[in-house]
């Protein structure tokens, strides 16, 4: 059980454009949702933290307006890099929470996107 | 602030030699502790957690943690390192009882183990 979901595992795209990236419990419901960066041989960089229905809590310093996070339904969020360019790639990686299953807030790590932008 | 220090950046062992990396967390409260495994190319995977009772904790492949709080550590270890355990460590914190549960991660160790 408490299995995380990333849609797409690794995706290029070209300076400028939009990625959607995909974030899904499958076997329970995520209360709370995380969304991670993780640069080459660093740690995970919380970027923003969603509460299902409401608008995302995001970290000093990561911007809003090019991140954006919707937490639409209890086993959904998506994250989407809006005009991307080159020192975005990183990999992003989704965790998933859901208070009556880890009472602990223990959180469920999806396998992460690689995101490469041109 | 909340903070989780990896005092070993890069360990280097062969393999049967014994492990121990280390992590220290500062939060004067009542904590929730985690580690975490990623191997080369994959995602990350719990190792063990600890949450209550016995401090010394066991988790998968033979890893264990003791959590000692008086200094406040959470120190990974094995008796005996194999060359599969090649891969990058992050020590995990959260306030038990925070409403958001907030994980903060230490920076990672990276282990390397030669056949």
């Amino acid at each position: 059980g408490a299995v995380v979901s990333q849609h797409p595992s690794w995706v290029i795209c070209k300076s400028g454009t939009s990625v959607k990236i995909e974030c899904r419990s499958l076997d329970f419901q995520a209360t709370t949702m995380f969304w991670y960066r993780q640069f080459p041989k660093q740690s995970l960089m919380l970027m923003a933290t969603s509460n299902e229905g409401s608008k995302a809590t995001y970290e000093q310093g990561v911007e809003k307006d090019k991140f954006l996070i919707n937490h639409a339904s209890l086993t959904l969020s998506t994250l989407t890099v809006t005009s991307a360019h080159p020192e975005d790639s990183s990999f992003y990686i989704c965790s998933a929470r859901e208070e009556g299953l880890a009472p602990h807030n223990e959180q469920f790590f999806g396998p992460g996107t690689r995101l490469t932008v041109l | 602030a909340q903070s989780v220090s990896q005092h070993n950046h890069h360990v280097i062992l062969s393999e049967a030699a014994s492990l121990e990396l280390g992590c220290n967390y500062s939060y004067g409260g009542t904590v929730n502790l985690f580690w975490y495994v990623q191997y080369p190319g994959q995602h990350l995977q719990l190792l063990l957690k600890y949450f209550s009772g016995d401090p010394l904790v066991k988790g998968i492949k033979g890893f264990e943690a003791e959590f000692i709080k008086s200094k406040f550590s959470f120190n990974l270890r094995k008796p005996s390192v194999q060359w599969s355990d090649t891969a990058e460590y992050f020590c995990a914190v959260n306030r038990r009882g925070s409403t958001l549960g907030r994980l903060y991660f230490g920076r990672g160790t990276q282990l390397t183990v030669w056949p």
